[in-house]
């Protein structure tokens, strides 16, 4: 296993159009997160699953923000009707939750520009 | 409301010579912190960590020290090298509580000067 993997690395769009982001975490790992980071700023916390279920979300996921993690194996990040405030790098984590906890290991981050 | 906050935005260090790197926080509740490392273009790599029981823990060239009284802690690279020139984030969670997502500091930026 070669770590998180985050696909596409960059993404320009265009205002108004959607986007999908893919995340493969660490096959072992039951717990996914996503993160937005901004020019000047860390990793914002944007939402995170146990397995399959989704626990919890930052007031930073509009409604224009959806994610999912079917199976809880790879998750996806969608953001419809994209603005210009969009434009970030997105990051995706995983770990081990529970008694065994690990430490989150990140992947490279999909780095998106609307146009 | 910046929970975890990283008040140098960069800092300048001699090769050899020690770099001290600091993180306060306001929130009591957590108790587990962590220091991440980022190079341009690539993903945040764990670097170190410590729990709020402890005051000290080192790794190799790396020590963190925590002051649970002035919710402050700070990441000690001794002796430091050009290759630790990087973005160092601060975070911190509340791992008694089911171990909750990272809060992020802003990040200091480091370089090691040869």
């Amino acid at each position: 296993d070669t770590g998180v993997s985050q696909d596409p690395r960059h993404k320009i769009t265009k205002r108004g159009q959607n986007v999908t982001f893919r995340c493969d975490p660490i096959s072992e790992h039951n717990r996914l997160y996503w993160y937005r980071q901004t020019l000047g700023q860390g990793p914002e916390f944007l939402t995170y699953f146990q397995n399959e279920a989704q626990l919890e979300k930052s007031r930073l996921l509009s409604d224009r923000f959806s994610a999912e993690r079917p199976k809880g194996s790879f998750s996806t990040l969608e953001i419809q009707r994209t603005e210009q405030g969009d434009s970030a790098m997105y990051l995706c984590a995983s770990s081990l939750g529970g008694p065994s906890f690990t430490e989150a290991f990140f992947g490279q981050g999909t780095r998106l520009t609307v146009v | 409301d910046q929970q975890v906050k990283q008040n140098s935005p960069s800092l300048s260090v001699q090769e050899g010579r020690i770099s001290i790197l600091n993180c306060d926080y306001t929130n009591s509740m957590f108790d587990y912190f962590l220091w991440y490392k980022k190079y341009p273009a690539e993903g945040p790599t764990f670097l170190i960590s410590i729990s709020s029981i402890k005051d000290k823990n080192e790794d190799g060239r790396f020590t963190v020290f925590l002051n649970k009284s002035a919710k402050h802690l700070s990441l000690h690279i001794v002796p430091s090298q050009p290759g630790d020139s990087a973005v160092y984030f601060c975070a911190a969670s509340r791992r008694n509580s089911g171990n909750t997502p990272l809060v992020f500091g802003k990040g200091t930026r480091l370089s090691v000067i040869a």
